[in-house]
């Protein structure tokens, strides 16, 4: 079966310092995997996918992960943090073999940035 | 750019009340989705469906129905609203590549 883990429910960071969030799955079959964005009162909104081949996504608004099958992990991160930023950030695992479009998503991350 | 809308942003109904909840998408996408959101617990998935008047159970179905009879429209019933699920609600469309793509919300209070 497939699921999400998101490590640490809220992360802190400075304006213009690294962000890291972590993200580890576990599936059966090669998954695909997500990271969305939600800022306050509205949906989510992709920031970034891997499917297949390199394993060094990038996404919109600086923001990239890396998938690493060896670890199970497919962390997101940006070099500089925005005040912009500020947001809760979903990871998710494609959710199966059979075709219906299921994503698991993981329990999210709210990111503050301080000035 | 794909469009998936929601028939409102907020939403106030009493308890008992039958509520329904509306989502468009304009991608022609198979799959179409209802998920709640709770403080604390994530996006839990109530119902989805894979097709035209074909439905599935999610995680949470209890208390909820849902119709399909248009591709496009994938709505979520409230057959007799509770407080327990006052609740943001947000619907996704996804194409074949797995990409969910959400509406903006509907927040519903149930008083």
């Amino acid at each position: 079966a497939q699921s999400v883990t998101q490590l640490g429910s809220h992360v802190s960071v400075s304006e213009g310092a690294l962000v890291l969030l972590r993200c580890n799955y576990s599936s059966s079959v090669p998954p695909y995997l997500f990271w969305y964005v939600q800022y306050p009162n509205q949906g989510l909104q992709l920031l970034l996918k891997y499917t297949t081949g390199a394993t060094l996504v990038k996404g919109i608004n600086g923001f990239e992960a890396e998938f690493k099958k060896s670890e199970t992990s497919f962390h997101l991160t940006k070099p500089s943090a925005h005040m912009s930023d500020a947001a809760e950030y979903f990871c998710a695992v494609s959710g199966g073999s059979s075709n219906t479009g299921k994503l698991i998503f993981g329990q999210g991350t709210t990111l503050q940035v301080k000035p | 750019d794909v469009k998936v809308t929601q028939s409102s942003r907020y939403l106030v109904k009493r308890t008992g009340e039958k509520v329904f909840l509306e989502c468009v998408q304009d991608m022609d996408h198979e799959n179409m989705f209802w998920y709640r959101q709770d403080p604390g617990l994530g996006l839990r998935l109530i119902y989805f469906s894979y097709d035209v008047k074909m439905k599935e159970k999610g995680d949470i179905p209890e208390g909820y129905s849902v119709s399909r009879e248009k591709k496009e429209r994938f709505s979520l019933i409230l057959e007799s609203a509770s407080t327990n699920q006052t609740s943001m609600y947000l619907c996704a469309s996804s194409d074949l590549g797995y990409t969910q793509y959400f509406g903006p919300g509907t927040r519903l209070t149930v008083l």
